[in-house]
């Protein structure tokens, strides 16, 4: 079946260190999203991208389509403590007729502060 | 405040006994969707909807139903749990062509 490979799996940050991530596939995907979990409460949206080549941004935060459909990444600029948490890729393809556009998550990038 | 609520957060239950998890959304969203997600598995539907009566299985549906007789609920039932249906559960929602937007969970522990 379709499969996301994100990376890295984990990382440690130091306060306001860049920190960049990237989703890749061998499918391709009509959207791409980009999701933070904190421990304990479900996923929440951060970027959503809708067109290849599209960068997007919402404050420190910068995602990119690829521009083959079948990768993605994300940077996070001058990182702060409540960065901190899982960051989760997914690819979505198009809803068409009566049936969703199916959805693939990545396993997962665990953000840490550097002790 | 839009949101996707579910209830309870937490529930430990014994084999068999069946249980509810509900969900709700205030934000007129077509599809619904119940996940769940085990360490190094990620994140696997469950099962999803389209829209009022309109459901279908996601990847690993064994075990769970569901119903959407409105378009803002859909519960998930567990009519004979069993400890490998462990796991913390999230329900989300979305428009058409969106990403979901995910409820705060339900860990669930079946002894």
């Amino acid at each position: 079946g379709q499969q996301l490979n994100q990376s890295p799996q984990s990382m440690f940050i130091q306060e306001g260190e860049d920190v960049s991530m990237n989703c890749t596939s061998s499918s391709i995907f009509n959207t791409w999203l980009w999701y933070k979990q904190d421990p304990g409460e479900g996923p929440v949206l951060l970027i959503a991208l809708y067109k290849a080549g599209e960068l997007t941004s919402n404050g420190r935060l910068t995602a990119q389509f690829g521009i083959t459909r079948k990768d993605s990444f994300l940077n996070i600029s001058a990182s702060i403590p409540s960065d901190v948490g899982i960051y989760f890729c997914a690819g979505q393809l198009r809803d068409y007729g009566g049936s969703q556009g199916n959805l693939i998550f990545g396993k997962g990038t665990k953000l840490s502060v550097k002790p | 405040e839009a949101q996707v609520t579910q209830n309870p957060r937490y529930l430990i239950t014994v084999t068999g006994k069946k249980l509810t998890v509900t969900c709700s959304q205030n934000m007129n969203h077509e599809y619904m969707s119940w996940y769940r997600q085990d360490p190094g598995l990620g994140l696997r539907q469950i099962y999803y909807s389209m829209n009022v009566e309109v459901t279908d299985k996601g990847d690993v549906p064994e075990g769970y139903k569901v119903s959407r007789k409105e378009k803002r609920n859909f519960p998930l039932i567990l009519e004979s749990p069993s400890p490998n249906q462990t796991s913390l559960y999230f329900c989300a929602s979305r428009r058409i062509g969106y990403g979901y937007t995910f409820g705060s969970g339900t860990r669930l522990t079946v002894v």
